[in-house]
């Protein structure tokens, strides 16, 4: 069983459609972190959340942590065809007193021109 | 532009033969990570590097592998001996010891153990 479930595993989407991409737990995380993945390259971190109820924002991605710090969101508004990869969330539950990062399995983004 | 660096970037090798992977982290990031890719299991993490001690490394094989910080520039991973089952994607990580843990990887090291 993962400790971070990230839904749906794969998405493929035209340009210019928005889109949601799930990262679920049934742990509190102190932060929680997202990154992209291109293929060929290391994961590249995207943004930090720490505050339950945090929402920020980068260009056309939005990040939301939720309140009770166990699930977060990646939502893309107007995806284009440079935001195809695989998206990671990553996190150290509070409860486990693990302080390395435990990563979840993904979402592959395939956005077609 | 710091990044972290990684050697060599593509292996090929035979069942039972020495792997040795290098990585320099970016100066002055303190925790370093090693990291094992494949297509099945995800991002699994393999050892945990703080000031250069090991905090974590039970996701290791102890019996194949060992991961060492010879010094604050040099992370090595080896696999002595290699398996075939041990192909995959091998990423260092380094990262400034921030409570959140923000990692920076490198490009990577991409295993096959024929």
């Amino acid at each position: 069983t993962q400790l971070l479930e990230q839904s749906p595993q794969f998405l493929s989407i035209q340009e210019g459609e928005n889109l949601t991409v799930y990262c679920n737990s049934s742990s509190v995380f102190s932060s929680l972190q997202w990154y992209r993945q291109e293929p060929g390259e290391g994961p590249v971190l995207l943004v930090t959340v720490v505050t339950g109820g945090e929402v920020k924002k980068l260009k056309r991605l939005t990040f939301q942590f939720g309140d009770a710090r166990k699930d977060s969101s990646l939502h893309i508004t107007a995806a284009q065809t440079g935001d195809t990869g695989l998206y990671l969330c990553a996190g150290a539950p509070t409860d486990t007193g693990r302080r390395a990062l435990t990563f979840g399995s993904g979402t592959r983004l395939q956005v077609q021109p | 532009d710091a990044r972290v660096t990684q050697t060599p970037r593509h292996k090929v090798t035979e069942m039972g033969q020495e792997v040795t992977m290098r990585c320099q982290p970016i100066l002055g990031h303190n925790t370093v990570f090693w990291y094992r890719q494949t297509m099945m299991q995800g991002l699994e993490l393999l050892a945990y590097f703080r000031n250069r001690a090991p905090l974590d490394d039970s996701g290791m094989p102890k019996d194949r592998f060992s991961a060492e910080m010879p010094d604050a520039t040099l992370a090595t991973l080896k696999i002595q001996p290699s398996e075939p089952r041990d192909s995959a994607v091998y990423f260092c990580a380094s990262g400034p010891g921030t409570s959140a843990n923000e990692q920076f990887f490198g490009p990577g090291t991409r295993l096959t153990v024929l």
